[in-house]
């Protein structure tokens, strides 16, 4: 069974400094890893789908990779600013393609 | 184009109701996918439909159950609620049943409180 596991669950830091978020998952067989920004009490956004082929995907500030053979996801923003204050979670489709596994988040605040 | 939508947007019951929810998926999507979020963890996979046919089932009581109709839009429908169905009810579309190499749109969501 597929588990994900996001680390750290909670980030603060002050405007302008580069963070990384972590990702990890326990099944290397993905298809693909997405991540996915969630304002309070809002849905969830798209913000990066990585392919098992690649190795990164940038948009924007925003830059994620992947590691397949560890298992491990990195999602990078640089500059950070407080409109990136938000939960960012990242989720992993199951063989069957039917279902995603997602990671329990998280929850970063820029202040400014 | 218009997202995925959600009604209604918020919702309060009380124990032992029952309660719908509805789904619309982006125009041309024909999967759709239930999601349950409780406060401070990821969202946890309940069902997905594809050509309305249950394509997946994740591991809820059987209280859960859900449709989808010609027009692609979906039912998740939940019997005699408990306190713990308090949660945002999510629903994903997606242009085909499989997910490898598709995205997932999501809307914003039904908050569902029980009293």
């Amino acid at each position: 069974k597929q588990e994900v596991t996001q680390i750290p669950a909670a980030l603060s830091v002050p405007e302008g400094e580069n963070l990384v978020l972590n990702c990890s998952f326990t099944d290397s067989a993905i298809y693909n890893l997405q991540w996915f920004r969630q304002d309070p009490g809002k849905g969830l956004t798209s913000l990066l789908l990585i392919q098992s082929s690649q190795r990164e995907q940038t948009s924007g500030r925003l830059n994620a990779s992947l590691d397949k053979s560890s298992g491990r996801s990195t999602l990078y923003i640089a500059a950070s600013q407080p409109g990136d204050s938000a939960t960012y979670l990242c989720a992993v489709p199951n063989n069957a393609g039917n279902m995603l596994t997602f990671g329990g988040g998280t929850r970063l605040m820029v202040k400014p | 184009d218009a997202g995925v939508t959600q009604s209604p947007t918020h919702l309060i019951k009380t124990r032992g109701q029952h309660v719908t929810l509805r789904c619309s998926p982006i125009s041309g999507h024909k999967s759709v996918s239930w999601y349950q979020q409780v406060l401070g963890q990821g969202p946890q996979f309940i069902f997905q439909y594809y050509e309305k046919e249950e394509r997946g089932r994740g591991n809820f009581p059987d209280r859960f159950s859900a449709r989808q109709f010609p027009n692609y839009s979906s039912e998740l429908n939940v019997n005699a609620l408990l306190l713990g169905d308090s949660a945002l009810y999510l629903c994903a579309s997606s242009p085909t049943g499989t997910l490898p190499n598709q995205p997932q749109h999501f809307g914003d969501g039904t908050r569902l409180s029980i009293l």
